[in-house]
């Protein structure tokens, strides 16, 4: 069973076009959801969200967390080429061994065209 | 210059064949962890280590093994065992309990022929 669930799985928009990518989970003893951009090699931090209703935002990026409807969205605006990238939402919650571990979703792979 | 180094590349392996994937951090962090990814699929936890001399497995261990001698190195051999080895190989480091702050290293593509 997924326990984080990202949505669209793949998005091609126009340069200029604004984007929302989805994250929902399922997990026990939520601790905190991490997006990453990544970009044929290492995944690359881009926000770290822990409390509900407060928006992350970094230049044309933001995020924002619902830990009532257990869901996150990342929205990028004024979409650029160097915007392609495969964007992973990451979910840390407790695993089978006690400890704490990240769930990563499938990812959402974006493609902005000229 | 800190940060977390893989090597190699891109790595070639037959059939039946084990072949060990190194992993290499100069940033003092006690975790460290392997991930696979596959295409269109999300990072999967094979192994992690929370210090030295100690390890634990993650979701598809089967197939792997690790060591953890030196606070630096978390070296994966992929055995024969793995059925279907062809991927790519993220290690990870972070702090003590810090799993929400892992920093990645460049990564490894394994093909097997």
């Amino acid at each position: 069973e997924d326990k984080v669930v990202q949505s669209p799985l793949s998005l091609v928009v126009h340069e200029g076009d604004t984007v929302t990518l989805n994250c929902s989970y399922e997990v026990t003893n939520f601790r905190s959801l991490l997006w990453y951009k990544q970009e044929k090699k290492a995944p690359t931090f881009l926000f770290m969200l822990t409390s509900s209703g407060i928006e992350k935002k970094s230049g044309r990026l933001s995020s924002i967390l619902d830990k009532k409807e257990l869901f996150s969205i990342l929205n990028i605006t004024a979409t650029q080429t160097g915007d392609s990238a495969i964007y992973l939402c990451a979910v840390e919650a407790r695993n089978s061994n006690s400890g704490y571990a990240l769930n990563f979703g499938k990812g959402t792979s974006l493609l902005v065209t000229p | 210059d800190g940060g977390i180094t893989q090597s190699p590349k891109y790595l070639f392996r037959k059939e039946g064949q084990n072949v060990t994937l190194s992993c290499e951090q100069n940033l003092n962090h006690d975790a460290m962890y392997w991930y696979r990814q596959d295409p269109g699929q999300g990072l999967r936890l094979i192994y992690y280590s929370q210090i030295v001399n100690d390890f634990q497995k993650g979701d598809i261990a089967e197939g792997y093994s690790v060591s953890r001698e030196k606070k630096e190195s978390f070296p994966l051999t992929v055995t024969s065992a793995q059925k279907n080895p062809t991927a790519f190989y993220l290690c990870a480091s972070s702090s003590q309990g810090a799993v929400n702050t892992q920093y990645f290293g460049p990564g490894t593509r394994l093909t097997v022929l």
